[in-house]
């Protein structure tokens, strides 16, 4: 019963050097979510998927893209790392608000 | 500008005494509210949701209550045990528009033993 599964756990970048963070759902989810967690900030939506073939920006998309390869899986793409990207990113996936977001274990990203 | 608030960045309560946690939001057009809990190196998880028909809804020790008219949730957890000791987010969504969720700053809740 694996939910929401995020690779890689952590990483180190240095400025400037590009990476992908890939989630995968075994939910059957039509919804897919990027969210980075930042001190005293919550969470803010990076981008969003609400279906397979779709995505969408949310409230922080600047620096980021994104992919919905299919309905299993989102990855989201860093291509120019910069410092103020270091964060934690969790992947969430979701069939009904009534049941809310499944979220992943998360990735710590830190650029240096 | 920050939809949803949750002004108390800490909570500490004794084991067995009641916890509660609020939570106020702007967006008049938020009509689904949702608590998540967070422990450390961990995904946040689902703990309690409320639809704005309605202004409470209980799942055991957990009752979320809901004030329309006051913008403001409040999450009670009683009686508090020290595996509820985390970060709890509070979380709006409006089912208009893209039905994404808006998250608080969240509240670290302390059970002391």
């Amino acid at each position: 019963n694996a939910g929401v599964t995020q690779t890689p756990k952590f990483q180190v970048l240095k400025t400037g050097q590009s990476m992908t963070l890939q989630c995968a759902q075994d939910m059957n989810h039509n919804s897919m979510y990027w969210y980075r967690q930042d001190p005293g900030m919550g969470l803010r939506l990076i981008y969003y998927s609400a279906s397979e073939g779709t995505t969408d920006k949310g409230e922080v998309p600047n620096g980021y893209n994104v992919s919905r390869l299919n309905k299993r899986e989102f990855s989201l793409r860093l291509e120019s790392a910069a410092p103020s990207q270091t964060s934690v990113y969790f992947c969430a996936s979701s069939s009904s608000m009534r049941y809310g977001y499944t979220f992943g274990s998360g990735t710590r990203l830190t650029v240096v | 500008d920050q939809q949803v608030k949750q002004n108390s960045p800490s909570l500490s309560v004794q084991e067995g005494r009641i916890s509660i946690l609020n939570c106020d939001y702007t967006n008049s057009m938020f009509d689904y509210f949702l608590w998540y809990k967070k422990y450390p190196a961990e995904g946040p998880t689902f703990l309690i949701s409320i639809s704005s028909i309605k202004d409470k809804n209980e799942d055991g020790r957990f009752t979320v209550f809901l004030n329309k008219s006051a913008k403001h949730l409040s999450l009670h957890i009683v009686p508090s045990q020290p595996g509820d000791s985390a970060v709890y987010f509070c979380a709006a969504s409006a089912s208009t528009g893209a039905n994404n969720l808006f998250f608080g700053t969240g509240t670290r809740l302390t059970v002391i033993p």
